[in-house]
């Protein structure tokens, strides 16, 4: 599949769990980010990593941890989450950070029980 | 940091009707536009773009406008059709780069056949 593919596209844990999401991006590009959409909300970007380094992180709680092992991977570990957690996680890339056009995933719908 | 207000939060219009999205921002360094459509159950995609150097751009049915003055853009998509049916959101963003981002809350546009 070409473009930015999100696993899994629906994950529920237990708030004791530790899970992991996982984005891929086929694109080439430089630039992915971690954006999390709750409902009547804004989109919130949580995390940017540019050539593998973490550029911006908005003050995301320590029960997100983010990996990005190299420029087509991106994941985001997630460890003793509450049910306010629950949303719909959103992967995206861009051919830089110097580049507008971002490119998403179709999510992972997680819920925190 | 940058506030983007957007309205309606849902719109139903009849099928070849046009229908008008209204985003209003704070920051008056923003320069840079964009529009998303996300479907159900799908991936935000961006469907136009505009910035601050220009008043208007068009991409067949679908148009944006911005008044700098007021801090406000608009999107506005003319003969409806069912495959408008989506999610819109709007973003501002006050320098080159994804990360600075800021999304609306999101407009549920249903066109009814």
């Amino acid at each position: 599949e070409t473009g930015v593919t999100q696993t899994p596209r629906h994950l529920v844990m237990g708030m004791t769990n530790k899970k992991s999401l996982k984005c891929e991006q086929h694109l080439g590009h430089n630039a992915m980010y971690w954006y999390k959409q709750s409902a009547k909300k804004p989109l919130e970007l949580m995390f940017v990593y540019s050539l593998e380094e973490r550029v911006e992180n908005n003050s995301v709680p320590s029960r997100f941890s983010p990996e990005c092992p190299n420029s087509s991977h991106l994941f985001l570990h997630l460890h003793t989450l509450q049910p306010e957690d629950s949303a719909l996680y959103l992967c995206a890339s861009s051919q830089d950070r110097g580049h507008e056009k971002l490119f998403f995933g179709s999510g992972t719908q997680l819920s925190v029980l | 940091g940058e506030n983007v207000e957007q309205h309606p939060s849902t719109l139903s219009v009849q099928e070849g009707d046009s229908a008008v999205i209204k985003c209003t921002y704070s920051d008056s360094a923003s320069n840079y536009f964009p529009w998303y459509k996300q479907e159900l159950g799908k991936r935000p995609q961006l469907i136009i773009d505009i910035r601050s150097n220009v008043g208007e751009k068009k991409d067949q049915r679908i148009a944006v406008t911005l008044n700098k003055t007021a801090k406000h853009f608009s999107l506005h998509i003319t003969e409806t059709q069912p495959e408008d049916s989506a999610v819109y959101f709007c973003a501002a963003s006050r320098q080159t780069g994804a990360n600075n981002l800021f999304f609306g809350t999101g407009t549920r546009l249903t066109v009814i056949p």
